[in-house]
């Protein structure tokens, strides 16, 4: 499975908006880069994916960038309930398994 | 949306009792699911995949007679984890695939403690 990488963790105040990088330089032509978060004791929770076009939702946005080997999860006001483990994942698809890294930590201080 | 129900919410029980987990995925079909260990402060680790009809597949290194997988029905897979001990205690998590080329949904999970 291709791999990525991500900060350790990130810091970011209430309202405003975050940046979370992922490095995917390994990525195939058919990889979709998912993009999940997981709050305390709970599953994980779908955020964004996307192939090649930068891709807009209710939750966040995914920039990807042209050479598509690094992407960038856009949360354009951050809240306390954004706080959560950011997992950047390569897939081949929906019904493909997902190989979860350690993922991004984010704290949103009030 | 797509829902993927997984019960119990938590378990605990003595050593060597053996422990089923069910995962269910409410208004859809799911042909495929999947199963994952979370242990504490580490990421998830895809144990194996539950396929409907068939044998489970299992990742490399995951007992497939410790953990016994039952798919049943379009709607249902189980996990059983046969004669737990303590080292078996851990969050275990099952997905599927959503209806129609939809991402994977992921279950509430299920907090396994042996004593």
């Amino acid at each position: 499975d291709a791999k990525t990488t991500q900060p350790n963790s990130m810091e970011s105040n209430e309202e405003e908006p975050v940046h979370l990088p992922c490095n995917h330089s390994t990525i195939s032509g058919t990889d979709y880069i998912h993009w999940y978060r997981q709050l305390p004791s709970q599953g994980p929770e779908y955020v964004i994916h996307g192939l090649t076009s930068n891709v807009n939702n209710r939750m966040a946005s995914l920039a990807i960038a042209e050479d598509r080997k690094s992407s960038t999860l856009i949360l354009h006001r951050a809240t306390l309930r954004d706080a959560a483990v950011y997992y950047c994942i390569l897939s081949g698809g929906s019904n493909y398994k997902l190989t979860f890294g350690k993922g991004t930590l984010l704290t949103v201080n009030p | 949306g797509a829902v993927v129900s997984q019960h119990p919410s938590r378990v605990i029980c003595k050593s060597g009792t053996s422990v089923k987990i069910e995962c269910r995925s409410l208004d859809f079909q799911a042909t495929t699911m999947f199963w994952y260990r979370q242990f504490p402060k580490q990421s998830l680790m895809l144990m194996a995949t539950s396929n409907e009809g068939s044998k489970a597949t299992y990742e490399q290194g995951v007992e497939k007679d410790k953990f016994l997988i039952n798919h049943a029905s379009l709607t249902l897979s189980t996990l059983t984890v046969t004669s737990a001990h303590p080292e078996d205690s851990s969050f275990y998590i099952c997905s599927a695939p959503g209806p129609d080329n939809q991402p994977q949904h992921f279950g509430d999970g299920t907090r396994l403690s042996i004593l």
